[in-house]
């Protein structure tokens, strides 16, 4: 059964720092993603990965994918507040069409 | 274009009751999934469906949960009898899938339907 792991759970940072949010996964995967969720609201889709070594950013946001290690993370680039959300990771399943989310990363950015 | 369109947004019913909730997905796509996202378990797989065929309902709690496909524009949840542990906030999302069938780009979600079961 496919596990995902998300660390750290609460992140309160200030403004202008950097930080990243990890996202480990037990079985082999083809594909991962990331989402993001404002309180109440739906999830929008920030990242797609698809493959290993791949790199995407936008904004302040970059995401990253080692398969290999079974890592992805999503590095925060000098914080502001509108980044203030739950961060989550989704994983496929190797194969199939499952996505398996990971427990989310609540992140507060403080003026 | 419209995005994934779910109804009703909030429901507030009594245990026993039955409750439907309703989901239309993105024009074109065929995939489409039925989330289920609580503080305690976070967010869970429910049932995936390609081309309205349900592929694997392994996340739905029990017989009281069912779902249907009936066209490539509807899906339905339902819960009957309801249980107020069957409290959350359901997201339905729909995907297409790549040239080679399959999934690779992201899930659009809708914007989800809170259930209270008092």
């Amino acid at each position: 059964e496919l596990k995902v792991e998300q660390n750290p759970l609460f992140l309160s940072m200030q403004e202008g720092k950097n930080y990243t949010i990890y996202c480990n996964y037990s079985t082999t995967s083809d594909r991962l993603y990331w989402y993001r969720q404002d309180p109440g609201k739906s999830l929008e889709s920030l990242f797609v990965l698809l493959s290993n070594g791949a790199v995407k950013q936008e904004g302040r946001l970059m995401a990253s994918l080692d398969t290999k290690a079974r890592l992805s993370t999503l590095h925060i680039t000098a914080a502001v507040h509108d980044l203030s959300a739950t961060y989550f990771c989704a994983v496929g399943g190797f194969g199939n069409e499952k996505l398996t989310f990971g427990t989310g990363t609540r992140l507060t950015i403080i003026p | 274009d419209a995005g994934v369109i779910q109804s009703p947004r909030h429901e507030v019913t009594e245990m026993g009751q039955e409750v439907t909730l309703r989901c239309k997905p993105i024009s074109g796509h065929d995939y489409l999934f039925w989330y289920r996202q609580t503080m305690m378990r976070g967010l869970e797989l429910l049932i995936y469906f390609n081309n309205n065929v349900p592929i694997d309902d392994s996340g739905m709690p029990e017989d009281r949960f069912s779902a249907k496909m009936p066209n490539a524009s509807f899906s339905t949840l339902k819960i009957q009898p309801s249980e107020p542990r069957d409290s959350a906030v359901y997201f339905c999302a729909s995907s297409a899938s790549g040239t080679g069938g399959w999934l690779t780009g992201e899930l659009f979600f809708g914007e989800g339907s809170r259930l209270t079961v008092l």
